[in-house]
């Protein structure tokens, strides 16, 4: 098994570029999340799916998209980025929350 | 306040030294996980607690319902130990599911 992958790892973007982070999991777990990871901030929460077709809204939303069509992919696309979303993106996968997490090896990107 | 608290924030440690990290929330939870980072890597999970105590090599990990608290305990702590611990718990929505919230870690030198 791969477990959970992210493309890329690392992107440079311009301030109102638009993009997508990729996050594939070959495990059959129905509970996806994206969280973003800055200095003294801790992991939060942007957005996190339940199972194909159901998305729901983290911590923080805003500037953010997603969709769940398949169980295996969960990409979180950015609309016009900002510099604010400076920061490292992880992806994670679990059955649910009340069990084991596994997370990706993180996509670190910069916005100029 | 939030709602996962850990303490320290920081510890710098001796080889060998015995290790406590604790965690305090002040939500209902269905589990709590305990997560590794190491400087500059992924995140891995190493424990997934809803009642006692497991204990993996020389980590050991707590968690007292009532008190809503836990701790992680490294035994012998060694260099390689050095990371950042994080403390995750999972709300209980009463059979539904959530989300995670995180603490901000707790940053580990283990010094030989």
């Amino acid at each position: 098994n791969a477990g959970v992958t992210q493309t890329p790892k690392f992107q440079v973007l311009k301030t109102g570029q638009s993009m997508t982070l990729q996050c594939a999991q070959d495990m059959n777990h129905e509970y996806m999340s994206w969280y973003r990871q800055d200095p003294g901030m801790g992991l939060r929460l942007i957005h996190y799916s339940v199972g194909a077709g159901i998305t729901d809204q983290g911590e923080v939303p805003n500037g953010y998209n997603v969709s769940r069509s398949t169980t295996e992919d969960f990409p979180l696309r950015l609309l016009s980025a900002a510099p604010s979303q400076t920061s490292v993106y992880f992806c994670a996968s679990s059955r649910g929350t009340s069990y084991e997490q596994y997370f990706g090896p993180g996509t670190r990107l910069t916005v100029t | 306040k939030n709602e996962v608290e850990q303490s320290p924030q920081n510890l710098t440690a001796q080889e060998g030294e015995f290790i406590t990290i604790n965690c305090s929330y002040s939500v209902g939870i269905s589990a709590l996980h305990w997560l590794q980072q190491h400087p500059g890597g992924g995140i891995v999970s190493l424990f997934m607690l809803s009642s006692g105590k497991k204990k993996h090599g020389r980590l050991i990990a707590t968690i007292n319902i009532q008190e809503k608290h836990s701790s992680l305990h490294i035994t012998a702590s060694h260099p390689r130990d050095s990371a950042v611990y994080i403390c995750a718990v999972a709300r209980n929505y009463g059979g539904s599911q959530g989300n995670l919230i995180f603490g901000k870690g707790t940053k580990l030198s283990v010094k030989p």
